[in-house]
């Protein structure tokens, strides 16, 4: 099926820890975004990529890198896992537009612990 | 900067009534779009129900609804003759082109209870 796949879902990590959180997407879509979720803050956008070999950074970038060598896949890293970076992360994809509506997909999630 | 504000943190509603959530944004553009989504407790987020600024008329699927009032800034969603299955957080999301780039902004969210 068409869509957004993330991996893991799951993950607990120690501080000091480092793991890649990896997006694919097979709809061709130009832009990818991670964002995080934390009770109380909605979706904060922590990085974005407008095509294959850019990434920018969004509201939230400290402490995670990313990168998008292929335009199938954006990969979100943490180097030193902290607790606060404990959250459910979410990756979307969209093909941009002016005027007319393109939908977001979205990835099922990923549930980061970090302790 | 493009913000979206959701006032209401939780909201219940007895099966079969009505409820309405709030959704008030700032925005400097003309152009854009706003949306609901759902999040039940499996995480999926689901396309609730999109909004064009342009469109002066108020968007419907089938038992949800939106009031928008573009120059109040608000967006509200309604649900009529709630069900069971309604019950999960709900999202206000604005998606305009923030900074060069097109970009999807959410509010805090409105966890949504049904009373049986």
């Amino acid at each position: 099926n068409a869509g957004v796949t993330q991996t893991p879902k799951f993950r607990v990590l120690k501080t000091g820890q480092s793991m890649t959180l990896l997006c694919a997407q097979d709809m061709n879509h130009e832009y990818m975004y991670w964002y995080r979720q934390d009770p109380g803050m909605g979706l904060r956008l922590i990085h974005y990529s407008v095509g294959e070999g850019t990434t920018a950074k969004g509201e939230v970038p400290d402490g995670y890198n990313v990168s998008r060598l292929k335009k199938q896949n954006f990969l979100l890293g943490l180097e030193s896992a902290a607790p606060s970076q404990t959250s459910v992360y979410f990756c979307a994809s969209s093909y941009p537009g002016t005027g007319e509506y393109y939908g977001y997909t979205f990835g099922s999630g990923t549930r980061l612990t970090v302790v | 900067a493009q913000t979206v504000t959701q006032s209401q943190p939780e909201m219940s509603v007895q099966e079969a009534e009505t409820v309405t959530l709030s959704c008030t944004y700032d925005t400097s553009e003309s152009d854009y779009y706003l949306f609901w989504y759902k999040q039940p407790p499996s995480r999926q987020m689901i396309l609730v129900i999109r909004q064009e600024a342009y469109k002066q008329q108020n968007a419907t699927e089938n038992r949800f609804s939106v009031n928008f009032q573009k120059a109040a800034k608000s967006f509200s969603l309604k649900i009529s003759d709630s069900q069971l299955g309604d019950a999960a957080m709900y999202f206000c999301a604005y998606r305009g082109w923030i900074q060069g780039a097109q970009k999807l902004v959410f509010g805090q969210g409105t966890r949504l209870t049904i009373n049986p």
